[in-house]
This record gives structure tokens, sequence and C-alpha cells, in this order.
């Protein structure tokens, strides 16, 4: 059974204030591993796909990187508009009809 | 890719009663998925919606109690049937889009049922 989980919970961070959060993974084979960024009430809105480990992907402040046991989401000098819950889910080969899994989520909110 | 929409956006509704939510999407999709976020909570995946098929539903889900439809490759619909106030959540559609070089799901807006 593919598991996620990230960490922390909750991030504060002040603005300009450089920080990273953590996607522990366990997956039968990985198709992909996900990042997605959710404001409230809205839909999760699709940041990345990563394949392999190794594999960069950087989004104006935002770098994703993979190893073969977790993801990290850096954010380089946030602003208040980075605050939102960060979502992190793994698709596996091994999953019938290509399902993603997902953690909790990173609550980030940064202050001016 | 994908622009997905959804209606109703949000619905307070009476237990015991049903409600249908649509799935809008702007290009023709192999897969469709329909999640469910409960109040705090991540997401889960209801089932997959396969056009000219039963959807498949994963383990804790039922056809009976989510119903979904999905007559072509650009609509589905998911009903929450004799609802009561634990289906309270935000329901979710979602699509991937994908070839040999990439993979990537999109999600829609949501909808919020409150079952009172």
């Amino acid at each position: 059974e593919d598991q996620v989980t990230q960490s922390p919970e909750a991030l504060r961070l002040q603005e300009g204030e450089s920080s990273s959060l953590n996607c522990s993974y366990t997956v039968s084979g990985l198709r992909g591993l996900f990042w997605y960024r959710q404001d409230p009430g809205k839909g999760p809105e699709f940041l990345f796909t990563l394949y392999s480990a190794g594999e960069e992907k950087e989004k104006e402040r935002l770098k994703a990187t993979l190893t073969k046991k977790e993801s990290f989401l850096h954010i380089t000098a946030p602003k208040p508009e980075d605050s939102a819950t960060y979502l992190c889910a793994v698709q596996g080969w091994g999953n019938a009809g290509n399902m993603l899994t997902f953690g909790g989520g990173t609550r980030l909110m940064v202050k001016p | 890719s994908a622009v997905i929409s959804q209606k109703p956006s949000r619905d307070i509704c009476q237990r015991g009663t049903s409600l249908t939510i649509q799935c809008q999407v702007d290009s023709q999709v192999t897969m469709m998925f329909w999640y469910r976020q409960q109040p705090g909570q991540s997401l889960t995946l209801i089932a997959t919606a396969n056009q000219g098929s039963e959807a498949t539903y994963e383990s804790g889900f039922v056809i009976d109690k989510f119903p979904i439809s999905r007559p072509n490759l650009t609509f589905s619909t998911l009903t929450v049937s004799n609802m009561s106030p634990e289906d309270s959540s935000i329901y979710l559609c979602s699509v991937e889009t994908s070839d040999d070089s990439y993979n990537e799901q999109f999600f829609g807006p949501g909808t919020r049922l409150t079952v009172l």
C-alpha cells in the first residue's frame, strides 16, 4: 500500500525567510510524485510532477526535488501570497487506475 | 493542462436527500476521478469514472451511495445519495493528462456540500 507523510503539519515563516517542506513516501514503483497548492475553499492547483530520483523542477519561488524516499519543496524568500496548504501525492505503477495517494499536507503561513 | 468546471460550487442539503455534482472538462480526457476532502483532511479517492463502463470504486465507497456516470470523454457526474451529516465534505473532480513523457493531474474547483 502506498503511503505519504508530510512534515511539518504547519509552518510559520516571516516574509523572506526561506524554508523547506518534506514529503516522505513509500510506493510500489514510482510513476510520479505530485505537488499541489491548495487555497482555502478551492481545489488543488497543480505545481509539479517529478518522475525519478535526482530530478528537480522550479516555478517562481518554489523548487521541488526528489530522492528515492522523499521529496522536498523549497520555498525561497517567500511572500504572504505563498500562504496556502501544500499537498504531496504519489502515483505508483502498482496501482490500478492511476490513483493518487495524498499526504496530510503542510499548512504554510507567511507573515509580512 | 486542462480547465475543469464543477456545478454546483456549493450546496446545503437536508438529511436523506441526494445531490448530483457535475464535472465538465474543456478537452477530451481518458482518466477522470472523483475525490472527497473532509473538513481539515487531505484528499481521498472515491472512484475512477470510466467512459462506457461502470466506475471503479475504492475501498469504503460503494456504487449505491456514490453512483457515477461518464457518458463521454469530457463530462462526468457524481451523486451523493441518501445523505447524512457525515457526507459534508468538498467533492473534487480531477483529470489526468499524460503520454509517454509526462503525467499531470488537474483538479476542479470543488463542490462544498453541507448536510443538515
